[in-house]
């Protein structure tokens, strides 16, 4: 049973434009949720996170909401650059263990 | 900046052999996971230490795989034998508090 969803598989942008990855959860237990960056053949790259306690981080050119009600967090990227190009993996927190999403192949392009 | 370290970074070996993978975690950093992650998933935990003691291996196929941290510091991860299904990225990381966890850059195992 797969606790933390990223149903798009890849998303297609173009530079400049904003890019929103959408994440799904189903365990109420989770209290902290994070974003991260992939590029091929490297481990993952620690981007963004948030506590359940709010609703919204931002950071620079990202920004993660969150939606408790409906378990629900998302990634804006804006603007978008090619250098975004890469794998972004959701994950949730309970009691420190990590579940990861699938993750969403993003695609900037020039 | 300080990162995790782990090696080999890249490994082929025949289906029956024994394989190990090491890891360096961030100085000061307690707690260390390994992750796998097979092509087109997320990665999936094997086994969590604090300090040297494990928290979590309940996903870590315990009939060949093993993972040590005896001195609270570095740890291994060992594979015997291999099996082609083992074909994956290792992924090694680290957390000073167990929130935010930092990842090494892997290391990708061919089993042939």
């Amino acid at each position: 049973d797969q606790q933390v969803k990223q149903n798009s598989p890849s998303l297609s942008v173009q530079e400049g434009r904003i890019s929103i990855l959408n994440c799904d959860y189903t365990n109420s237990m989770f209290d902290y949720f994070l974003w991260y960056k992939k590029y091929p053949a490297e481990g993952p790259t620690f981007l963004i996170s948030i506590s359940s306690i709010k609703d919204k981080n931002e950071d620079g050119r990202f920004t993660v909401f969150l939606n408790k009600s409906a378990k629900h967090l998302s990634l804006h990227i804006v603007p978008s650059q090619p250098g975004d190009s890469a794998v972004y993996f959701c994950a949730a927190s309970a009691t420190n263990k990590l579940i990861f999403g699938t993750g969403t192949l993003l695609a900037v392009q020039p | 900046e300080a990162e995790v370290a782990q090696s080999p970074r890249y490994k082929i070996t025949e289906k029956s052999q024994a394989v190990a993978f090491w890891c360096d975690p961030i100085s000061g950093h307690a707690t260390l996971y390994w992750y796998r992650q097979i092509l087109g998933q997320g990665p999936e935990l094997l086994v969590q230490f604090q300090d040297e003691s494990v928290v979590d291996d309940s996903q870590l196929p315990k009939d060949r795989f093993s993972a040590e941290r005896l001195k609270g510091v570095d740890s291994t991860l060992k594979i015997q034998p291999a099996e082609l299904g083992d074909s994956a990225m290792y992924l090694c990381a680290s957390s000073p508090t167990g929130n935010t966890i930092y990842f090494g850059e892997g290391s990708w195992l061919t089993v042939v």
